[in-house]
């Protein structure tokens, strides 16, 4: 299988602070990974698509200022909420892209939820 | 505007039955074929990959692809309580490896 790991798990800060949030994937390489948010009882939303090496690409509505996204590795990728506020409390989930024959398959990582405060 | 349809739900079956899952897309493009299972309070999980027109079996679940129709489903055989969770139709797309998800259809499994 693929193996996705994500830190932490589960977050709580005050306001004004940031947080973050490690992505890594275990046991192969991703020059590709993903970040996601969801809200309760709402379907996953595509926050940016982070390339080993280069800019992270941001989707549509979304701050590239305020989401710091650094994929300095094959396995590792951050993402960094500045300045959070309580609007920014979610459910953050990466995903990684391994790459096969068949083309490229995401495999997610646990998610880590944000609680600010 | 690229997307991916699937029943909202929630559908209910009873344990032991066939469930079965629906979605559409709309981009003829497309290559790649997943559904995802969420469980309530966690990330997906990849369920199943498919790329070519027909059926691909793996265990208790078969993935269906008809690119013509541009359709693809999931059928989950002697459906377990356990089996009751979100599941996540999704297709590739031409941008470096982005998927567009559908909304996702809840599944609940009766004992």
């Amino acid at each position: 299988g693929a193996v996705v790991s994500q830190h932490p798990s589960r977050v709580i800060c005050k306001s004004g602070t940031s947080v973050k949030i490690e992505c890594r994937s275990l046991d192969f390489q991703a020059t590709t990974m993903f970040w996601y948010r969801q809200f309760p009882k709402q379907s996953l939303m595509l926050m940016a698509t982070s390339n080993e090496g280069s800019k992270a690409t941001y989707e549509q509505g979304v701050e590239k200022d305020k989401f710091l996204i650094n994929h300095a590795s094959l396995t590792l990728s951050t993402l960094t909420v500045t300045s959070a506020h309580p609007e920014d409390s979610s459910f953050y989930i990466c995903s990684a892209r391994r790459t096969g024959a068949s083309g490229g398959t995401q495999y997610f990582g646990p998610g880590t939820r944000l609680l600010v405060l | 505007q690229k997307e991916v349809e699937q029943n909202s739900g929630p559908l209910s079956v009873p344990e032991g039955a066939i469930a079965s899952l629906n979605c559409t897309y709309s981009d003829r493009g497309s290559q790649s074929f997943f559904w995802y299972r969420q469980y309530s309070g966690k990330s997906p999980e990849l369920i199943m990959s498919i790329y070519s027109n027909g059926d691909k079996e793996d265990g208790r679940f078969t993935a269906q692809l008809n690119k013509a129709s541009q359709y693809v489903s999931l059928l989950i055989r002697d459906s377990q309580p356990s089996d009751s969770a979100t599941y996540l139709c999704a297709v590739d797309t031409a941008y470096g490896g982005k998927l567009i998800f559908g909304q996702g259809t809840e599944l609940s499994v009766k004992p």
